[in-house]
């Protein structure tokens, strides 16, 4: 049970922001909000983590609900390379320590 | 940066042969996982390591053993690959502490089975 709901694919225009949603509506108190994600052929790659605050990297921007249940990925300004499958996930194994990935939303970045 | 490789990108190997596939990672990371990816099914995890010589089993170990005689290094092994093991691996790190969720993945060997 991956605990979270993305939106199967979504576009965006080169040079925009794209606003990536995902519900966790049983997000429990301690869980963090990870943001991966994967490229064509290639591993995974994070992007943004947080618990309940707004946190911002060199990649992206989290925006997190004030009850948590649902929080936005935010790539600023999107290029071709963005385009990509975007991952949010909540939850993690406690005894082996996996990711437990959902399906993930379909980024098409076009020109 | 954190830097985490696979050997290999793509193999061909045949049914019945024995296959390695290294993973090193260059950040003194006391974690390290094998998953494979197949369409639909997602990531599974194979195996994991929590230290020099330490190995838990993942979701799917049949088939798979592995390897960790370093830090850096974590191998995966098939020990007679089969059809059904064609599939990309991943291999994760990942410290302990309070970054402990943050993977870091390799590129992913593409492996096929013939």
């Amino acid at each position: 049970d991956a605990k979270t709901t993305q939106p199967t694919s979504m576009d965006c225009a080169e040079g925009r922001a794209a606003n990536l949603p995902c519900n966790h509506s049983t997000i429990s108190g301690n869980e963090y909000v990870y943001w991966y994600r994967q490229i064509h052929s290639q591993g995974p790659q994070y992007i943004i983590h947080g618990l309940k605050n707004n946190e911002t990297n060199e990649m992206a921007s989290l925006i997190i609900t004030e009850d948590r249940k649902s929080s936005t990925l935010i790539l600023p300004h999107a290029t071709l390379r963005d385009t990509a499958v975007y991952y949010c996930i909540v939850r993690v194994s406690s005894n082996t320590g996996k990711l437990i990935f959902g399906q993930g939303t379909t980024l098409q970045v076009k020109p | 940066d954190v830097k985490v490789t696979q050997s290999s990108r793509y193999l061909v190997k045949r049914t019945g042969e024995k296959v390695f596939l290294e993973c090193v990672q260059d950040m003194d990371h006391e974690n390290m996982f094998w998953y494979r990816q197949d369409p639909g099914l997602g990531l599974r995890l194979i195996y994991f390591s929590y230290d020099v010589k330490m190995k838990e089993k993942g979701d799917i170990p049949e088939g798979y053993s592995v390897s960790r005689e370093k830090k850096e290094r974590f191998s995966l092994i098939l020990e007679s690959a089969s059809t059904n093991q064609t599939s990309m691996y991943l291999c994760a790190s990942t410290s302990g502490g309070a970054r402990k969720n943050i993977q870091y993945f390799g590129a992913g060997t593409r492996l096929s089975v013939l």
